[in-house]
């Protein structure tokens, strides 16, 4: 049983670029989870979304930010018009429900923007 | 402070002694849970303890949990090289929402 995969695991974007983040949860995981971690920094909630809905995305910023997870297919956040502000480590996490279960982190994505 | 704040910020200590590090937290979680975090890497999960749990252990590992002074602590035994990471601890209130403090830094030098 493969763990949550992500990828790339480093990606380098101009500024006003977009990025492309992919996640895909565990087998049998319905519930996915983005955090970012900025340098030197704890992870931060960003968005938590179920096959075709999101849930909350209390911690998504207003703009450039969006994120999805269609019926097939992996997850995605998605970053328009990236700025240098955007370069972190964003980290993906599934979990089969959320009813205080572990949550499985996949190995992240260092975003560069240079 | 934020949810899930740990102490100290960084820890060095000699390959087989214990390493302990502290988490405090303000508001009632549902559980709380400890990472590893390999320099630029993932992270992974060490333990889950719930708030009517008060200690639980996996190897090496004891977590201890006190919902009256909203404080946690991880002690590493017999501690290894290998040990050397960041660790965080990380609580979940009232849904699937985990809040991370900012993490110690623990160093085993052999």
């Amino acid at each position: 049983n493969a763990g949550v995969m992500q990828n790339p695991r480093h990606l380098v974007r101009r500024r006003g670029q977009e990025a492309r983040l992919r996640c895909s949860p565990m087998k049998g995981h319905s519930h996915v989870y983005w955090y970012r971690q900025l340098p030197e920094e704890g992870l931060k909630f960003m968005v938590y979304l179920q096959k075709e809905n999101i849930i909350d995305e209390s911690g998504m910023p207003k703009e450039r930010f969006s994120a999805e997870f269609p019926k097939e297919g992996p997850s995605i956040l998605r970053i328009q018009q990236v700025v240098r502000g955007d370069s972190a480590a964003y980290f993906c996490a599934s979990s089969p429900g959320w009813d205080g279960t572990e949550a499985f982190f996949g190995q992240g994505t260092r975003l560069t923007v240079v | 402070s934020q949810q899930g704040e740990e102490d100290p910020q960084a820890l060095s200590i000699q390959e087989g002694e214990n390493a302990t590090m502290n988490c405090s937290y303000k508001t009632s979680i549902n559980n709380l849970q400890w990472y590893r975090q390999n320099s630029g890497r993932g992270l992974v999960h060490l333990i889950l303890i719930r708030s009517n749990e008060r200690e639980k252990h996996s190897g090496r590992l004891r977590v201890t949990l006190d919902t009256s002074k909203k404080s946690s602590s991880l002690l590493i035994t017999a501690s290894r090289a290998a040990d050397t990471a960041s660790y965080f601890c990380a609580t979940e209130r009232s849904n699937y929402k985990l809040t991370f403090g900012k993490g110690t830094l623990l160093t085993v030098n052999p």
